[in-house]
């Protein structure tokens, strides 16, 4: 078992619709949670943080749940210039060190 | 700011072959991260440095894979010899904090 999963998707919705991603992750002990997107061929580029008492920032919200340990993204009001791959990713530390595991991505493709 | 800045952006080398690739973090950022994602796998975790120090290389698949952060500034990591299966994509980032990460572009090695 993948110690973050992801629905692959592809989610394909029109242009103003509503999305939400869930993610799940395995080890309790994680401590920061991180939504990234992916262009195609491109690097990572961080969204958001994602905290326990949730947080906003314009069209996209991120929510955490650690009782039932998933975390979830909402994306309002969907643009074209949103359709990426949406990557859940979980950090913990330990010692010195931080470690973090990234999900496989959910593609998200917003049709005119 | 200039961001994370990776070299070269592609690599194609024979198998048998040495590759060193290098990343230049965000200017005074003590973390850096390396990772590498296969076609069709997610981003897997290979070190942590923070300042020249090693922190984490669990992640790095066998000694074949050499890293180096001399001076604590920017990194190297060399692939001798190289396999077929060490081809993907491989990002650097960086990290003020050790919590988020801001990735390179990435280097895409293709090993023939």
């Amino acid at each position: 078992r993948k110690e973050v999963e992801q629905d692959p998707g592809p989610f394909n919705v029109p242009e103003g619709a509503t999305v939400a991603f869930n993610c799940t992750y395995s080890n309790s002990a994680s401590q920061s949670f991180f939504w990234y997107r992916q262009d195609c061929r491109k690097e990572p580029k961080l969204l958001m943080s994602v905290y326990s008492s949730g947080n906003e920032d314009g069209r996209f919200t991120a929510q955490l749940n650690r009782a039932s340990q998933y975390i979830s993204l909402l994306i309002r009001d969907s643009k074209l210039s949103d359709s990426a791959t949406y990557l859940c990713v979980v950090g913990r530390r330990y010692s010195s060190a931080s470690k973090i595991i990234f999900g496989s991505g959910t593609r998200l493709s917003i049709r005119p | 700011e200039a961001g994370v800045t990776q070299f070269p952006s592609h690599s194609v080398i024979e198998k048998g072959q040495t590759v060193t690739l290098r990343c230049d973090p965000i200017s005074g950022h003590d973390n850096l991260y390396w990772y590498r994602r296969v076609m069709g796998k997610e981003i897997k975790f290979l070190l942590h440095f923070v300042k020249e120090s090693k922190q984490d290389e669990s992640g790095m698949p066998n000694n074949r894979f050499l890293a180096e952060r001399t001076g604590g500034t920017y990194s190297t990591l060399k692939v001798q010899p190289a396999e077929l299966e060490d081809s993907g994509v491989y990002f650097c980032a960086s990290s003020p904090s050790g919590r988020e990460q801001y990735f390179g572009p990435g280097t895409r090695l293709t090993v023939t």
